[in-house]
């Protein structure tokens, strides 16, 4: 069975640019989820999908941070513009609906200059 | 709201020897799980080990049990013949059996496995 799937794997891009994320997860699970880690944290939830619908999306920056989960399948996660804060690996992570266990991808490294 | 802590920012141990890593949590709910996660340098978590709230017993995973201890909320991970591989951040994480849970992580500790 194929695990998470993100890509890229590192990005590098000045304050004020765009950038995207994408996360392909486990095949048939229902419940995905975009979590930032901030180098020296544990990760922090910033949106989770059921389906295509979003079930929390509280810790989101929402001025900045967009997601979308078209077909209730990969997600897309987008900054922008990009502040020097968002420097940190998001990770995404999917479950199977009703499944207490969560699988995650290998992140992808953002370095904001 | 819940919260987990990990009092331990770094821990040490040599190849074979067991390590005991220490978890605390916070919440007025019930029924949840708790985990511990690895993750080493290249970034990838993975599950080491998981505990559902409602059973006693304490999960074991091979080289890796818990001693879960709901009254005093606490969770700690016992790792038994430590190998060099072991060597990465844990964390422990606290989910609601809600169905739409997300995890509430704690700040790591580091484990270093030296020869």
């Amino acid at each position: 069975e194929a695990g998470v799937a993100q890509s890229p794997r590192y990005k590098i891009i000045e304050k004020r640019q765009s950038v995207a994320f994408w996360c392909n997860p486990i095949s048939g699970h229902a419940t995905l989820y975009w979590y930032q880690q901030i180098l020296g944290q544990g990760p922090k939830l910033l949106i989770q999908f059921q389906n295509n619908g979003v079930v929390d999306d509280s810790q989101l920056p929402k001025d900045r941070f967009s997601a979308e989960r078209l077909k209730g399948v990969d997600s897309t996660l987008k900054i922008q513009p990009a502040k020097l804060e968002d420097s940190a690996v998001y990770l995404c992570a999917s479950s199977a609906q009703g499944g207490e266990t969560q699988y995650f991808g290998p992140g992808t490294r953002l370095l904001v200059l | 709201a819940q919260t987990v802590t990990q009092s331990q920012p770094e821990m040490s141990v040599q190849e074979a020897e067991t390590v005991t890593l220490s978890c605390t949590y916070d919440t007025s709910e019930s029924n949840y799980y708790l985990f511990w996660y690895k993750q080493p340098p290249s970034r990838q978590m993975i599950l080491v080990i998981r505990q559902e709230a409602y059973k006693q017993q304490n999960a074991t995973e091979n080289r890796f049990s818990v001693n879960f201890q709901k009254a005093a909320k606490s969770f700690s991970l016992k790792i038994s013949d430590s190998q060099l591989g072991d060597t990465a951040m844990y964390f422990c994480a606290f989910g609601l059996n809600t169905g739409f849970q997300k995890l509430v992580f704690g700040t790591g500790t580091r484990l270093l496995v030296s020869p």
